[in-house]
């Protein structure tokens, strides 16, 4: 069974820094394309970014461009998203989520809140 | 950027009823639509892949249909436990990857 746990979440100061992490387990991890996707308090789901199996390929929403980066250590079957100069619009429930064959989303971790505030 | 807009907002409907969501994209996404739907505290799941692709253990009451810009999901007789929101999302052109507003589906 396909597990995602996501981890790292907390409360941080406008432009502060925070690094999320993704445990996956029950699937070959480098495999797999991963995505992270937000969702504000009370608003819909925005995707975040994605990064390849092997981890050489990389996009990202423009909201998140030049502030986020994501990476993964396939060695450890973990998905990392590291968010620099965070804003209040970062304020949001983040969710790493499994690329199927098709690019949709067929597996999500629970989330994993952040708070940016003062 | 492909945007998804989706109708309508709010559905209220009874246990055993129909429910016909729709979602339009702004340029065609030909097959590559996915549905997800989510309860409240909980991450999304997928429900539909290929715009008519059931999940694994989506129950036969869910389907999706269309191509192109128009898309439905159709959910035959409504389950308690199918009051949610539902969102379909675009995997045509990207990035980005985009994602409806949503379509609650309430009981009336």
């Amino acid at each position: 069974e396909v597990q995602l746990v996501e981890s790292g979440g907390d409360l941080v100061q406008p432009g502060g820094s925070l690094r999320l992490s993704c445990a996956a387990s029950g699937l070959t991890f480098s495999t797999y394309a991963m995505s992270w996707v937000r969702q504000a308090p009370g608003k819909g789901l925005e995707w975040v970014s994605r990064i390849s199996g092997a981890g050489g390929s990389t996009n990202y929403a423009d909201s998140v461009k030049g502030r986020f980066t994501i990476s993964r250590d396939n060695s450890k079957n973990t998905l990392y998203l590291q968010m620099n100069s965070l804003r209040a619009e970062d304020t949001a429930v983040y969710y790493c989520a499994k690329v199927g064959s098709s690019w949709h989303f067929d597996y999500w971790g629970q989330g994993t809140l952040v708070t940016v505030s003062s | 950027e492909i945007v998804l807009t989706q109708s309508p907002a709010t559905l209220s409907l009874s246990p055993g009823e129909r429910a016909t969501l729709s979602c339009r994209a702004s340029q065609s996404v030909s097959t590559s639509l996915a549905w997800y739907q989510q309860k409240p505290g909980q991450a999304p799941r997928l429900l539909i892949y290929d715009a008519s692709n059931r999940a694994t253990g989506i129950p036969a009451r869910f389907s999706g249909s269309g191509s192109g810009t128009d898309f439905t999901l159709t959910i035959s007789s409504l389950e308690p436990e199918d009051f949610a929101v539902y969102y379909c999302q675009q995997f045509r052109n990207w990035p980005p990857l985009t994602f409806g507003g949503g379509t609650k589906v309430e009981i009336k």
